[in-house]
């Protein structure tokens, strides 16, 4: 079993939908959530940061961690052409450096 | 320049050419890390430099040799290639404390394509 699965897409919405991206994880020792975005030709830039389970609000973005369901969510409110890029889910255990990272989902938000 | 950058951004080389790939971070971060990003897979984390020490190699072949000089700055270098190691290799930096809000700030990338 992959330590983190997360459905590579591709995912297209029309403009002003709701968007519910996903990952689940196998290790019980991961406390810390992430959500990067990454547009064609770039790096990846951090836009969520979560610990442990709960909600996480940012403006149109919603972090949602269940740890006993070893299951996050990233929720994106009217969603804009302007979003569309791969998200990576990414998680790591208490004080340690490395992430373990999902594949990736592919969004793209039409107009 | 602001942020971590890497250069070149694009290179394609044989499997008999040696290159080396540049990072450079101006986050006055203390750990730089390279990543290999394949289509269809996750982050591949390869090496670990943290106050220009190697924490980490990831089982990574002996074709790829990272140098790190400084904290600022981080290297890839490349030789004997084969066509499976055609990617976006990702640099990244943190302040390395290893605290739980040890956030890695990613560079754009090098897209590597081996003839």
């Amino acid at each position: 079993q992959k330590e983190v699965e997360q459905d590579p897409g591709p995912l297209s919405v029309p403009e002003g939908a709701i968007v519910s991206l996903n990952c689940t994880y196998s290790n019980s020792a991961f406390q810390y959530f992430m959500w990067y975005r990454q547009y064609s030709r770039k790096g990846p830039e951090l836009l969520m940061y979560t610990y442990s389970s709960g909600n996480k609000e940012d403006g149109r973005f919603t972090a949602q961690v269940d740890k006993s369901s070893k299951y996050i969510s990233l929720f994106i409110r009217d969603s804009q052409p302007s979003d569309s890029a791969t998200y990576l889910c990414a998680m790591k255990s208490s004080s340690n450096y490395k992430l373990t990272f999902g594949k990736g989902t592919l969004l793209t938000v039409n107009p | 320049e602001t942020g971590v950058t890497q250069t070149p951004r694009h290179l394609v080389m044989g499997m008999t050419n040696k290159k080396s790939l540049k990072c450079e971070q101006h986050l006055g971060h203390n750990a730089m890390y390279w990543y290999k990003q394949s289509a269809k897979k996750p982050l591949e984390l390869m090496f670990v430099y943290n106050f220009k020490e190697q924490t980490e190699n990831n089982s990574v072949p002996s074709r790829f040799s990272p140098e790190c000089p400084n904290s600022s700055h981080l290297f890839l270098h490349l030789h004997t290639l084969q066509p499976e190691d055609s990617a976006l290799y990702l640099c990244a930096s943190s302040q390395g404390d290893r605290t739980s809000t040890d956030t890695q700030y990613f560079g754009p990338g090098t897209r590597l394509t081996v003839l």
